[in-house]
């Protein structure tokens, strides 16, 4: 069975306190995985897609990679309002097109 | 990207009665997704609308409980029917503009009571 499984459940930081959250999976044939930040009421709002084990992508303070069992998101000097749920999805070959799988997501606070 | 919008945002709904939530899109796409995200809980794919024909349905969902329309490339509605306190969850709706990516509307907050 594909799943996502995303650690830690919460993190709190101080402002300026790297760190990273992991996403591993365990899926028949990796098509993709997704990275959504979630802030409260609102709905995921896309952040990267990584598709191949070494590639990277940046984003302001976030940077994400990705190996042949797990991504991770990496936040380098964290601001509060990077306070959000961060999620990670994968879509598999051979599954429903469009079928994202999510893991539960890590609720990230930082403080000032 | 795409712009999203749902409604109505949120709502609060009796057992038995059903709801129907709208969403739509700024511009035409092909894919368009239902999720729902119970507390707690991971989203989940409940249906793929596709326009012009009927929607696929994932494994536990099912069109009598969920019927779905897709009337054009652009407006998508997702009915949920015979409710119970166990559809209290925040259903949202979903596009793909011709990659891998999708992007989520606001969301409804549905809660039954």
């Amino acid at each position: 069975e594909d799943q996502v499984t995303q650690s830690p459940e919460a993190l709190r930081l101080q402002e300026g306190e790297s760190s990273s959250l992991n996403c591993s999976y365990t899926v028949s044939g990796l098509r993709g995985l997704f990275w959504y930040r979630q802030d409260p009421g609102k709905g995921p709002e896309f952040l990267f897609t990584l598709y191949s084990a070494g590639e990277e992508k940046e984003k302001e303070r976030l940077k994400a990679t990705l190996t042949k069992k797990e991504s991770f998101l990496h936040i380098t000097a964290p601001k509060p309002e990077d306070s959000a749920t961060y999620l990670c999805a994968v879509l598999v070959y051979g599954g429903s097109q469009g079928n994202l799988i999510f893991g539960k997501g890590t609720k990230l606070s930082v403080k000032p | 990207s795409a712009v999203i919008s749902q409604k109505p945002s949120r709502d609060i709904c009796q057992r038995g009665t059903s709801l129907t939530i709208q969403c739509q899109v700024d511009s035409q796409v092909t894919m368009m997704f239902w999720y729902r995200q119970q507390p707690g809980q991971s989203l989940t794919l409940i249906a793929t609308a596709n326009q012009g024909s009927e929607a696929t349905y994932e494994s536990g969902f099912v069109i009598d409980k969920f019927p779905i329309s897709r009337p054009n490339l652009t407006f998508s509605t997702l009915t949920v029917s015979n409710m119970s306190p166990e559809d209290s969850s925040i259903y949202l709706c979903s596009v793909s503009t011709g990659f891998d990516e999708q992007y989520f509307g606001p969301g409804t907050r549905l809660t039954v009571t």
